[in-house]
């Protein structure tokens, strides 16, 4: 029973599009997401995140978008830069779960020159 | 500042041996997490320690994992005996509250292969 979904195993765009990757949940209760980026041979690094009470969060060249009704998620990146090229994990946490993070697959994303 | 330090960074066992994975949280923080991630799959929620105690262990696989962490300090994971399913990454995290808006800091891992 996985309530965190990415069904999109990979995503390639083109340098200085813009990237989309999403995320699908199934637990109300979520009150946190979260997206990390991923590098080989390395730990994921967090990004970025967004409370379930807010809709949008923006940082630079990331934002988060929050759908609580479709319960989805998606990120955002714009220009994309091949330096962007990682695995993108979206995770949810429950306020009453000491910081324990709920991952989805990952996302594979290429950005190409 | 020194980020999470896990060591080792590869380890190959064989079926039935043991196996015991470290981890070195940044100074002063006291939660400290180990998840897990199997053939590319998603990431799992191991166990969480809150100083020296394990606040929650519910995503500890079998008792054939135990983890410890003496004096609140750093982390062992030990797999014994080890199985072929237990291969993956074993990542590390620590943060120094529970605050969940800026997520934690994870270690590069440890890549275990059960052959």
């Amino acid at each position: 029973d996985q309530q965190v979904k990415q069904n999109s195993p990979s995503l390639s765009v083109q340098e200085g599009r813009i990237s989309i990757l999403n995320c699908d949940y199934t637990n109300s209760m979520f009150d946190y997401f979260l997206w990390y980026k991923k590098y080989p041979a390395e730990g994921p690094t967090f990004l970025i995140s967004i409370s379930s009470i807010k809709d949008k969060n923006e940082d630079g060249r990331f934002t988060v978008f929050l759908n609580k009704s479709a319960k989805h998620l998606s990120l955002h990146i714009v220009p994309s830069q091949p330096g962007d090229s990682a695995v993108y994990f979206c995770a949810a946490s429950l306020y009453n779960q000491g910081g324990k993070l709920i991952f989805g697959q990952g996302t594979e994303l290429s950005v190409k020159p | 500042e020194a980020g999470v330090t896990q060591f080792p960074s590869h380890s190959v066992i064989e079926k039935g041996q043991t196996v015991t994975l470290r981890c070195d949280p940044i100074s002063g923080h006291d939660n400290l997490y180990w998840y897990r991630r199997v053939m590319g799959k998603e990431i799992k929620f191991l166990l969480h320690f809150v100083k020296e105690s394990k606040q929650d262990e519910s995503g500890m696989p079998n008792n054939r994992f135990l983890a410890e962490r003496t004096g609140g300090t750093y982390s062992t994971l030990k797999v014994q005996p080890a199985e072929l399913e237990d291969s993956g990454v074993y990542f590390c995290a620590s943060s120094p509250d529970r605050r969940r808006n800026y997520g934690y800091t994870f270690g590069s891992g440890t890549r275990l292969t059960v052959v």
